[in-house]
């Protein structure tokens, strides 16, 4: 999951499992959710997206699910590959115009 | 396509002094935004523009300010730096609508002493 602080949450998955990154976000009022990917030394590159009227979205070998009720947004990732190893952050679109971050977490493909 | 570009990569000031690092995109956005990144956190935003001569303030606007002359280019300046602004910065821009994704610059690396 995700939380704020100068250490990362970090988790580690051997290649070829499913992975599941978490996030809470903040703003009930929040209806655009994306999941970013940033390799070190780079920005963070799109990887999937969903309005608030969608529970679920499935892009290639990643699904974005999210709960409302619980304020709750997780990004599953199958086959994990070691090319996935990268932060991974959950941004949440308040109003169109300002698009806000979580903290991140590290994902370590171990092959 | 170059997509966005931000120069330069890595800058070095000291406390007081003033400079400007620049964000240009060719993809005819007309959103484009800046954030900081500190280390083990997410990023912050700065600044934002809608379209060319409309700016506003996002959670951590003070000490930067932008301008946009261009719908090409959305310069951030910093008057008088300060160790605080040591971060790494980052430009992004999307076509503008409520539902759009974001493009990001290779950022800009700045350590101020």
């Amino acid at each position: 999951g995700e939380s704020v602080g100068l250490h990362l949450p970090t988790l580690s998955v051997q290649e070829g499992d499913n992975s599941i990154i978490n996030c809470a976000y903040s703003n009930s009022a929040s209806d655009y959710f994306i999941w970013y990917k940033q390799e070190s030394g780079k920005g963070p590159q799109f990887i999937i997206d969903i309005r608030s009227n969608m529970d679920k979205r499935q892009g290639q070998r990643v699904t974005v699910l999210l709960n409302k009720t619980v304020k709750h947004l997780s990004l599953q990732i199958a086959a994990t590959q070691p090319g996935d190893s990268a932060v991974y952050f959950c941004a949440e679109n308040t109003g169109g115009f300002k698009t806000i971050f979580g903290a991140g977490t590290r994902l370590f493909v171990k092959a | 396509n170059a997509g966005v570009t931000q120069t330069p990569k890595f800058q070095v000031l000291k406390t007081g002094q003033s400079m400007t690092l620049q964000c240009a995109q060719d993809m005819n956005h007309e959103y484009m935004s800046w954030y900081r990144q500190d280390p083990g956190m997410g990023l912050r935003l700065i600044h934002y523009s809608v379209g060319a001569g409309i700016t506003d303030q996002g959670e951590v606007p003070n000490g930067y300010n932008v301008s946009r002359s261009t719908t090409e280019d959305f310069p951030l300046r910093l008057l008088s730096a300060a160790p605080s602004q040591t971060s790494v910065y980052f430009c992004a821009s999307s076509p503008g609508g409520a539902y759009e994704k974001l493009f990001f610059g290779s950022g800009t690396q700045l350590s101020v002493l």
